[in-house]
């Protein structure tokens, strides 16, 4: 199975400030047909998992520009730009490119 | 309005069965990949189960956890998928999402394997 290994995992930021979550798979997830399926989840407390971002940068729909995400192959990155409120939470990396799907173990967003 | 609802969690005790229902609307269901997603107390998210639409031969997919126990299966006249739950263990406690694309999910089912 392709291990995703996410960090830190907690992060404590003040409103306005700017992060970054890391997660490693142990595998490339470029597919055959050239994709990578890396995606970022956001679990509100209390709330079902919400994708933001799918194949590695692409945003989903009402998801706010101050989410972006990069990374090739076995390394990406989401970073977030002036957190607000509604942000925090924990985040997960999920890999669509191989069977099974496997996720990160999760990075915690708190406020300071 | 893309909708997910999950149904059919419950207390039930080690090696019984459970059927998961997870009725959706709002999307072109036939067209659908569905998945089941599970989170332990813990808080872990674990892939379960797959199944592909009618052009891919309704093909299905499975954790190694569950494999051989559990059967996902969909009803594209109902657009609902569900997950057929055999021999349970205790291991398998763990809120239930059914999701579409992991773009779409439902508030979940929570299913407990307890004596």
């Amino acid at each position: 199975d392709v291990v995703m290994t996410q960090t830190p995992p907690s992060l404590s930021v003040a409103i306005g400030q700017s992060v970054s979550i890391s997660c490693k798979s142990s595998q490339s997830l470029v597919a055959s047909d050239k994709n990578t399926y890396l995606n970022w989840l956001l679990q509100s407390p209390g709330r079902s998992p919400k994708r933001l971002i799918y194949q590695v940068s692409k945003l989903d729909s009402g998801v706010p520009d101050r989410f972006s995400g990069s990374g090739s192959e076995k390394d990406f990155t989401l970073k977030i730009s002036r957190v607000e409120a509604e942000d925090l939470g924990v985040y997960y990396c999920l890999q669509g490119t191989h069977l099974p799907r496997t996720f990160g173990g999760g990075t915690k967003l708190e406020l300071k | 309005e893309v909708q997910l609802v999950e149904t059919g969690g419950s207390l039930v005790q080690p090696g019984k069965s459970l059927k998961l229902t997870c009725a959706t609307s709002g999307f072109t269901f036939s067209n659908a990949w569905m998945h089941w997603v599970r989170q332990s107390p813990e808080k872990q998210l674990e892939w379960v189960a797959q199944i592909k639409a009618k052009s891919n031969n309704y093909a299905t997919y499975y954790a190694e956890s569950v494999k051989g126990r559990f059967t996902i299966s969909r009803d594209d006249s109902k657009s609902s998928v569900y997950l057929q739950m055999n021999s349970l263990k205790e291991e398998d406690t763990a809120i239930y999402y059914c999701s579409w694309y992991f773009d779409f999910w439902g508030p979940g089912t929570m299913v407990t394997v307890s004596s």
